[in-house]
């Protein structure tokens, strides 16, 4: 299985609300990303966890809350997200966290329209 | 912080042509530069990577040629077909080695 998973696909919510998105990988790899795409442009890295730690928050603003539950598992909490917010929301996967030799591997996304 | 400057940004290239696609970085302290391809609706998915030990690597119709002193790499498709119209991504190294920088991204087109 070299597949990421991520769920719901679409998204719509209102500045108000509270939803969660989720991954998971059975790839046993010990470092998850999450990464934010607006259309035509390149990802954009938001957080990294390794070993189920959070290794890297690009200063995202708080109403992202990311979760580790398990090495399997990865969640993005949104809270009173604004429409800005709204974009392709990747998560990825990589054996151990490290720019120069570990290959990423990409869900499908959860394309979030917030209004 | 690192930036990654990717040319063209769209591309339209004939069936059996090569497409070429070119990215140019600042500084990194460590040599992984890896090419990114996404088609609409899915994520990205690694194409092919190169660690600069040598100086060109070619996978299939897929070649990375790297020029370490002038800071650039670039991607050769060769017999370009429609399967390939794709966005590309190219990518470098921070300094700290802890993530990737990607590049602003190929649209790539191939027409029959």
């Amino acid at each position: 299985d070299t597949e990421v998973t991520q769920t719901p696909k679409h998204l719509v919510m209102g500045m108000t609300n509270k939803k969660s998105l989720k991954c998971e990988q059975h790839m046993g790899h010990r470092a998850m990303y999450w990464y934010k795409q607006k259309a035509k442009k390149p990802p954009e890295l938001m957080f990294v966890y390794s070993y189920e730690k959070l290794s890297i928050n690009e200063s995202v603003p708080s109403r992202f809350s990311p979760e580790c539950p398990n090495s399997s598992l990865l969640n993005l909490h949104l809270h009173a997200l604004q429409p800005e917010d709204s974009a392709l929301y990747l998560c990825a996967s990589s054996l151990v966290q490290g720019a120069t030799n570990e290959k990423l591997f990409f869900g499908s996304g959860t394309q979030l329209s917030v209004l | 912080q690192q930036q990654v400057k990717q040319s063209p940004q769209s591309l339209i290239v004939q069936k059996g042509g090569i497409s070429i696609i070119n990215c140019a970085y600042e500084n990194t302290a460590f040599d992984y530069f890896p090419w990114y391809q996404q088609f609409p609706g899915k994520g990205p998915a690694l194409l092919i990577a190169i660690r600069p030990d040598v100086s060109e690597k070619k996978e299939g119709r897929f070649t990375i040629s790297f020029n370490k002193s002038a800071k650039q790499f670039s991607l050769h498709i060769m017999d370009s077909q429609p399967g390939d119209s794709a966005t590309y991504f190219c990518a470098a190294p921070g300094f700290g080695n802890e993530k990737l920088t990607f590049g602003t991204g190929t649209r790539l087109t191939i027409i029959p």
